[in-house]
């Protein structure tokens, strides 16, 4: 099984500032990687997948990079609807895996 | 438009079985895989069990192996899980999810039925 960690667990930033998420693999993927936003109460939305596409509807704010076992979701500029928890997501290999989350809080 | 709404959650005591639904619309039932993700409460998501559009095919995690069993029915467009010997560690929101393409991404997601098993 593939394990995704993801840091900070928390990152506290202000509406404005650029947020940098990280999800490393515990063995090399190919793209087959997506990032996913949950607001409270909600399911999880779709925000990026093959690494760096974004899902239909996502603002350009929303940027995802990386190769081998380490990858990025960059949010350029906070709006305040972006405060929420985001998780990455592998299907390299079965079976399909999350990552722990990332919240990001209001500062 | 994409629809998912699930139903069939509810309070259950230990070892016992529940069957959840997933009513679907907006989109050519056959064409997709779908899934089953759940959400323990306060913790993150968990995939479950997926299926093929044909439902030819079924992936489970190791843990419900044995005891869920995924299935689909075409001329419904519903999707289930049938819940069997469930445990505490079973409590959570399950949520129904259609896969974007193949077996990859989940780009629609319902949202979500409570499961508690507890005496």
């Amino acid at each position: 099984e593939i394990v995704l960690t993801q840091s900070p667990a928390t990152l506290s930033l202000s509406p404005g500032q650029r947020a940098t998420l990280s999800c490393r693999a515990s063995q090399r993927i190919s793209s087959y990687l997506a990032w996913y936003q949950q607001k409270p109460g909600q399911a999880p939305r779709l925000l990026i997948y093959d690494a760096s596409n974004r899902a239909t509807g996502i603002p350009a704010r929303f940027s995802g990079s990386g190769s081998g076992t380490d990858w990025t979701l960059t949010i350029s500029s906070l709006e305040p609807e972006d405060f929420a928890v985001y998780y990455c997501q592998q299907r390299s290999n079965w079976p399909l895996t999350f990552g722990g989350g990332t919240k990001v809080e209001l500062k | 438009e994409v629809q998912l709404l699930e139903s069939g959650g509810g309070l259950v005591q230990p070892g016992g079985s529940l069957r959840l639904s997933c009513a679907a619309s907006g989109f050519t039932f056959s064409y997709y895989a779908l899934s089953w993700v759940r959400q323990a409460p306060g913790k993150g998501l968990e995939w479950v069990a997926a299926i093929s559009g044909s439902g030819n095919s079924t992936y489970y995690t190791d843990s419900v192996r044995g005891r869920f069993t995924i299935s689909r029915d075409k001329s419904k467009n519903t999707l289930s899980l049938q819940m069997n010997s469930l445990r505490a560690e079973d409590t959570a929101v399950y949520y129904c999810a259609k896969f974007r393409d193949f077996f990859l991404f989940l780009d629609y997601w319902g949202q979500g039925t409570l499961v508690t098993v507890s005496s």
